[in-house]
């Protein structure tokens, strides 16, 4: 069971190029997430989904986009990158988010770490 | 505004010897709280969660506790291993549905164990 795989798992990109990090679970969980870790301030939240076909905004989300068109997939677009956007990216799931998350535990991808020159 | 406070921010140890690491939170109404081990370059790993009517709980060489009244809970690793150097992160719960998770995370404490 590989539980949450992203892509790529690194990548140097020019400033205003766009840029889409994938992530796929196969743990049929209803709720996605991403997040960016940079040094001294956590993990902070960029967009959710609770269910396929609804996605939310997290603390951090702008200059980036999400879609959730079936469970498994939650891709996280960067449409202009800028230099700030140089992070690692984390994508997680949960069985269920929202009112229904309960003790909900996160399941993290091993990460991709962007950088934006 | 709920935080999540973590400490210490680094920590050295031997092997062998054990560690307390230290996380108090404001989140309230609280839910629970978990520790996630995260090893460099890998995504975070869920340690042990504990709920409002737990005050400890043990994994193996890891013991975390939970003081729910000072909203304070410490993570306890005995006989250190070189394997447990890593962040450890902190994460509580609101207790309450919202469209966001409510999880409030804690910046980490990065534990160095030399041999």
């Amino acid at each position: 069971i590989a539980g949450i795989t992203q892509a790529p798992t690194s990548q140097i990109l020019a400033a205003g190029r766009r840029m889409t990090l994938r992530c796929t679970q196969d743990m049929r969980h209803n709720a996605m997430y991403w997040y960016r870790q940079d040094l001294g301030l956590g993990l902070r939240l960029i967009h959710y989904s609770n269910t396929a076909g609804t996605t939310g905004k997290g603390e951090v989300p702008d200059g980036y986009s999400v879609s959730r068109a079936n469970t498994d997939d939650f891709p996280l677009t960067l449409a202009s990158a800028v230099p700030s956007q140089t992070s690692v990216y984390f994508c997680a799931s949960s069985l269920n988010g929202g009112v229904f998350a309960n003790t909900g535990e996160l399941f993290f991808g091993e990460g991709s770490r962007l950088t934006v020159l | 505004k709920n935080q999540v406070e973590q400490s210490p921010q680094s920590l050295i140890i031997l092997e062998g010897k054990n560690c307390t690491l230290q996380c108090n939170y404001t989140v309230s109404p609280f839910s629970n709280l978990r520790w996630y081990k995260q090893d460099t370059g890998r995504g975070p790993v869920s340690l042990t969660i504990m709920t409002f009517s737990e005050n400890t709980k043990s994994n193996g060489r890891y013991t975390a506790t939970l003081d729910a009244d000072t909203k304070q809970s410490s993570l306890h690793i005995t006989a250190s291993q070189l394997s447990d150097s890593a962040s450890y992160i902190c994460v509580v719960r609101e207790n309450y549905g919202g469209s966001q998770g409510n999880l409030i995370f804690g910046k980490g404490t990065k534990l160095s164990v030399k041999p």
